[in-house]
């Protein structure tokens, strides 16, 4: 069956560390795949897209990678600050550059001081 | 970025009431939009794809005569839940996609929050 997990539920981690997030697959082959960030009662924001054919892609502090053969994509922020507390939620299309999105649980970062 | 909006932010109705939820795309044209819910805690659900000046398609489990969806223009689609109960109580988000160098990039609403009581 298809399947999308997010490593973990929850994540803490101390201010100025790095935040990995993972979010892995099972029989899907998405072309391109997500990141969102949402903050609590708000609506998902669009963070990052990576292609099937990049390895890596980067924003300021934030950088996705994308393992097709794993069915993997790690979602790194670096330098953590407290306002990067929020849930981050992985997505990927299911039908090979089709409109249909599938989302994972998401996972809820907390960067403490 | 594209930006989304929805109206109203949060809702309180009476059990048997309907409730109508708008979705905006305030600069670019969408001729698919998308209604997702959410529960506390959980990932986006979506209910169902919303097309412009035709049927919206709904997804499994969604009862398409109780969850209303009209996309009258390009850059309005509306969600009206009929009859609502309780356990209708939840977050609906409304996003819209935009083709940006071949990809879709997925904008979403604000959300609104419906309290059934």
């Amino acid at each position: 069956s298809q399947k999308i997990e997010q490593n973990s539920e929850a994540l803490n981690i101390q201010e100025g560390k790095t935040a990995t997030l993972t979010c892995n697959y099972t029989n899907y082959s998405p072309a391109y795949l997500q990141w969102y960030r949402q903050d609590p009662g708000r609506g998902p924001v669009f963070l990052l897209l990576i292609r099937e054919n990049e390895k890596e892609k980067r924003k300021e502090r934030l950088k996705v990678t994308f393992d097709t053969t794993l069915k993997q994509s790690l979602f790194h922020i670096t330098a953590s600050q407290p306002a990067d507390s929020a849930t981050y939620l992985c997505a990927l299309d299911d039908d090979n550059y089709g409109q249909n999105f599938v989302f994972g649980p998401g996972t809820r970062l907390s960067v403490l001081p | 970025g594209a930006v989304v909006s929805q109206h109203p932010s949060w809702v309180i109705c009476k059990s048997g009431t309907s409730v109508k939820i708008e979705c905006r795309s305030l600069d670019f044209q969408a001729t698919t939009m998308f209604w997702y819910r959410q529960f506390p805690k959980q990932s986006l659900m979506l209910m169902a794809t919303s097309n412009e000046g035709s049927k919206a398609t709904y997804e499994q489990g969604v009862e398409k005569d109780k969850f209303l969806i009209n996309h009258a223009s390009l850059t309005l689609s509306t969600l009206t839940v009929t009859s609502a109960h309780p356990e209708d109580s939840s977050f609906y988000i409304c996003s819209a996609r935009e083709l940006t160098g071949g990809l879709f990039e997925q904008y979403f609403g604000p959300g609104t929050r419906l309290t059934v009581t």
